[in-house]
């Protein structure tokens, strides 16, 4: 079965260091989203992302954050300078637009940042 | 800012009864709902969705309730087996052309007890 992909598993930096986490959407999948969840809370949108463009970001997603879809298959996700607060884990999601079931996104087993 | 609530931090049933799993939302513009299963060290995995215009949506063992005028959902796992010992999320979306985004509740930590 088809599957989102993310690497690292774990991602070590120290703050004020940029960071790229990446993810591989499913093949035929048209919008792509990244999550973060922190330690014991829920997890929170940063962005969504269709035809090579941010099409919704929420406030967590500031100047610090960039998204990119270098080629046909990989979705980044850049902190340019890593705070300590931005450790989390961080979920990529894709979803498929033609099929019935549009509204279902698809994760990631995720990326665990550690900001020391 | 939470529109969406699962107000059951943690919920211990007996394999083989049923497991409910509730959830709340406060925005009345959800209008597609979905649940999501989690295990420790991977991410969310689609279980069952519905749509505003249904009240009921069965998969297997799973059947979601969607009780619009109350903004109440809920998950039916029955029988319950172990292997359902996990994180459940319930998560909400606005209807629209695509990149609906997804806001998720806190999650139901679901332990089968065989």
């Amino acid at each position: 079965e088809p599957e989102v992909t993310q690497t690292p598993s774990h991602q070590v930096t120290q703050m004020g260091q940029e960071v790229i986490l990446r993810c591989v959407p499913i093949s035929n999948h048209l919008y792509f989203y990244w999550y973060r969840q922190i330690l014991g809370q829920k997890v929170e949108f940063l962005v969504s992302f269709y035809n090579n463009e941010i099409s919704e970001k929420s406030e967590i997603f500031d100047d610090q954050f960039s998204v990119e879809r270098p080629d046909g298959s990989n979705f980044t996700l850049k902190i340019r300078s890593t705070k300590l607060e931005d450790s989390a884990m961080y979920f990529c999601a894709s979803s498929d637009l033609v099929r019935v079931d549009k509204n279902i996104q698809y994760f990631g087993a995720g990326t665990r940042l550690s900001v020391l | 800012d939470q529109q969406v609530k699962q107000n059951s931090p943690s919920l211990s049933v007996q394999e083989g009864r049923i497991s409910i799993l509730n959830c709340d939302y406060t925005n009345s513009m959800f209008d597609y709902f979905l649940w999501y299963k989690k295990y420790p060290a991977e991410g969310p995995t689609f279980l069952i969705s519905i749509s505003s215009i249904k009240d009921k949506n069965e998969d297997g063992r799973f059947t979601v309730f969607l009780n619009k005028s109350a903004k109440h959902l809920s998950l039916h796992i029955v029988p319950s087996q172990p292997g359902d010992s996990a994180v459940y999320f319930c998560a909400a979306s606005e209807e629209s052309f695509g990149n609906e985004k997804l806001t998720f509740g806190t999650g139901t930590r679901l332990t089968i007890i065989p």
